[in-house]
């Protein structure tokens, strides 16, 4: 059964880049049917699609974090990673990593991770 | 860039039917949609896609009392017997080829 989980410092400081990873396990990354995707949410904003990546690394990005994001895969490792730059107390909230099919629905969710933007 | 509206809050009684409801905006009317729930504290879990034409396709975590339908621009997440376990965050997502929306969701009380 596919497992997907978060990992990443609980708490960075603004202006510093946030990043996270996610490790997959019960499945392999690199099958060429799934995309791997990050979302957040906020009690204020609900849920917001920030992007997701292919095997292959070709990634798509929402526009919530205006160009601030970038989607690294790492198939030796089958994992994934989100990086965020310039980080303020906006981008508190909590992450997760999750799996879909090309024009498809997540079907498959982390567990979440609750990142925190503090000095 | 498609808008989907849910309802914030809605409660039906243990043993009773509610239906929620997601509503595409007038571009995206014919757009697939999925249902998922959170329950507090936990991962969201996808329960199923709904089309427009009404198909639902389940997901494996869904349980039989979890339904879906179609009409117009609403996509419909039916809950049938409802029970306590069912008290979450319902929440609908849709997508394009290079973007993805979520719905504000939907906070079922089971009373």
């Amino acid at each position: 059964q596919l497992q997907l989980q978060e990992s990443g410092p609980g708490l960075v400081k603004p202006s510093e880049t946030l990043s996270l990873t996610c490790n997959v396990s019960g499945g392999s990354i690199d099958r060429t049917t799934y995309y791997w995707g990050w979302i957040r949410q906020t009690p204020g904003k609900g849920l917001e699609w920030i992007g997701s990546i292919y095997y292959s690394g070709r990634a798509y990005y929402g526009p919530s974090l205006a160009g601030r994001s970038a989607l690294f895969v790492d198939k030796s490792k089958n994992q994934f990673t989100l990086k965020v730059t310039s980080v303020t107390a906006a981008d508190t909230a909590m992450y997760f990593c999750a799996r879909s099919l090309f024009y498809a629905p997540f079907d498959s969710w982390g567990q979440g991770i609750l990142v925190t933007v503090s000095s | 860039q498609a808008i989907l509206t849910q309802s914030s809050s809605a409660s039906a009684s243990l043993g009773s039917s509610v239906k929620l409801t997601c509503t595409l905006s007038n571009d995206y009317r014919n757009h697939i949609i999925a249902w998922h729930q959170q329950q507090t504290g936990k991962a969201p879990r996808f329960l199923m896609k709904v089309e427009n034409n009404g198909r639902y396709t389940k997901g494996s975590g869904a349980p039989a009392r979890f339904s879906g339908s179609s009409s117009g621009a609403d996509r419909y997440l039916t809950i049938s017997n409802l029970q306590p376990e069912d008290e979450a965050d319902y929440f609908c997502e849709t997508w394009d080829s290079d973007s993805r929306i979520f719905g504000g969701g939907t906070k079922l009380t089971v009373l």
